[in-house]
């Protein structure tokens, strides 16, 4: 298996412009998280899924930042518009089931916004 | 919210000793997981403990788990510069539909050739 694939790997763009971030899980895995890292805050959940349906989204920052799940091998991260303070490494992770399961990491999305 | 913090933060050892670090949690948990971040890189699963374990081995790794302190330990013996990474413990609190694991803050180990 591939593992969890993330893209792009890095993202430049100007505040206020939109930013799509992509993730395919591993196959056969039922819970896809997606995580934001900073060095001020650590490792932040922002919202997962199981089978595709949002179960925690309380992560999410604001309004600006939605996640989709169209299927069990794709998702979405979108942040419109951008902000500077935005800037981060975005991670997906997904593993066999949400709790105490092991969750496997892709290599990340390095966003920044200038 | 944090529910494990590890200490150190940061620790820098010379090749061959042995690193220890340890996690402590605030609630209740059903296991334990313990990630290694190399620099640039996605975290990487180590090793898991139940709640009804105390000790657990993986190679050069060694798990303790001691839930009436509500605390963890990892111990890397032998250090190899590879080791060099950032280390996070994860918890499973999960109770009802919530189902998620909390992360500490890490602690960053350096290890010198």
């Amino acid at each position: 298996d591939a593992g969890v694939i993330q893209s792009p790997r890095h993202e430049v763009t100007e505040m206020g412009q939109e930013v799509t971030l992509r993730c395919k899980p591993i196959s056969g895995h039922n819970s896809l998280f997606w995580y934001r890292q900073t060095m001020m805050r650590g490792l932040e959940l922002l919202i997962y899924f199981n089978n595709n349906v949002p179960i925690d989204d309380s992560g999410m920052p604001e309004d600006r930042f939605s996640a989709k799940m169209p299927n069990a091998s794709f998702s979405t991260l979108k942040i419109q518009p951008s902000e500077p303070r935005d800037s981060a490494v975005y991670f997906c992770a997904s593993s066999l089931g949400s709790g105490g399961y092991t969750q496997y990491f892709g290599p990340g999305t390095r966003l920044t916004v200038l | 919210s944090q529910q494990g913090e590890e200490d150190p933060q940061a620790l820098s050892i010379q090749e061959g000793e042995n690193a220890t670090m340890n996690c402590s949690y605030k609630t209740s948990i059903n296991n334990l997981q313990w990630y290694r971040q190399n620099s640039g890189r996605g975290l990487v699963h180590l090793i898991l403990i139940r709640s009804n374990e105390r000790e657990k081995h993986s190679g050069r790794l060694r798990v303790t788990l001691d839930t009436s302190k509500k605390s963890s330990s990892l111990l890397i013996t032998a250090s190899r510069a590879a080791d060099t990474a950032s280390y996070f413990c994860a918890t499973d609190a999960s109770a009802g539909n919530n189902r998620k694991l909390i992360w500490g803050l890490g602690t960053s180990l350096a290890v010198n050739p």
